[in-house]
């Protein structure tokens, strides 16, 4: 069975930190780029940056509302992908989702979601 | 303002045919970047319901299906059932952007 859990999120003030984990189980990890997507309440979903996988360098990307404070990486051999969210502002409270795409076109495997909450 | 524009919602009674749109530009859609289709459910996770374009994940149902055609891609729904209600999101790729989602489309089953 596929599985994506996070874990991580919470209660933080403006100007702090937080790093989500999403384990995954279930597919092949290590070949498969991991999407970071967040959604504030009542909102539509927000791409906010992706890992590729080795064979893909492990290129990053980030969404222009979080480039420079949001980091992307992962360990392939616990088979886990981690956002490290600096410099929080209010307006990054939102349910974070871990998502992978293996390859095969679009994010096929999501996790749950995780909310994170930046208020003083 | 999301690069790829899709109508707040969208409605139909049970049975009928629905088609939710999808628009870009010559950066996304029109540059050849293929269109990926996703359903949520109320207090859920979103689901992959079509991949490139117009292919379908095993278990989606035949009455979803997607299209492309220039810088616009539509998804259509026949046979309108009750737990089709949902929002749905396309996204896509763009060349400055990277990975771009669309607003969202309300679908309302009367």
């Amino acid at each position: 069975e596929v599985q994506l859990v996070e874990s991580g999120g919470g209660l933080v003030q403006p100007g702090g930190s937080l790093k989500l984990s999403c384990a995954a189980s279930g597919f092949t990890f290590s070949g498969s780029a991991m999407h970071w997507v967040r959604q504030a309440s009542g909102k539509g979903l927000e791409w906010v940056g992706r890992i590729r996988s080795k064979a893909n360098s492990y290129a990053t990307a980030y969404a222009a509302s979080v480039k420079g404070r949001f980091t992307i990486s992962r360990d392939d051999s616990k088979n886990t992908a981690y956002l490290q969210m600096n410099s929080l502002k209010t307006e990054d409270t939102a349910v974070y989702y871990c998502a992978a795409d293996p390859g095969s076109g679009g994010n096929v495997y999501w996790g749950q979601g995780t909310l994170v909450t930046v208020s003083s | 303002q999301s690069v790829l524009t899709q109508p707040p919602s969208v409605s139909g009674a049970p049975g009928q045919r629905v088609t939710i749109s999808c628009t870009g530009s010559s950066s996304n859609i029109g540059a050849g970047y293929d269109v990926h289709w996703y359903q949520q459910l109320p207090g859920t996770a979103p689901k992959l319901l079509i991949y490139g374009n117009s292919n379908r994940p095993s278990g989606v149902p035949d009455r979803f299906s997607g299209s492309k055609s220039g810088t616009s891609a539509s998804l259509a729904i026949t046979g309108l059932q009750a737990e089709d209600e949902a929002d749905y999101y396309c996204q896509s790729y763009d060349s400055s952007s990277d990975v771009v989602f669309g607003g969202g489309t309300k679908l309302t089953v009367l």
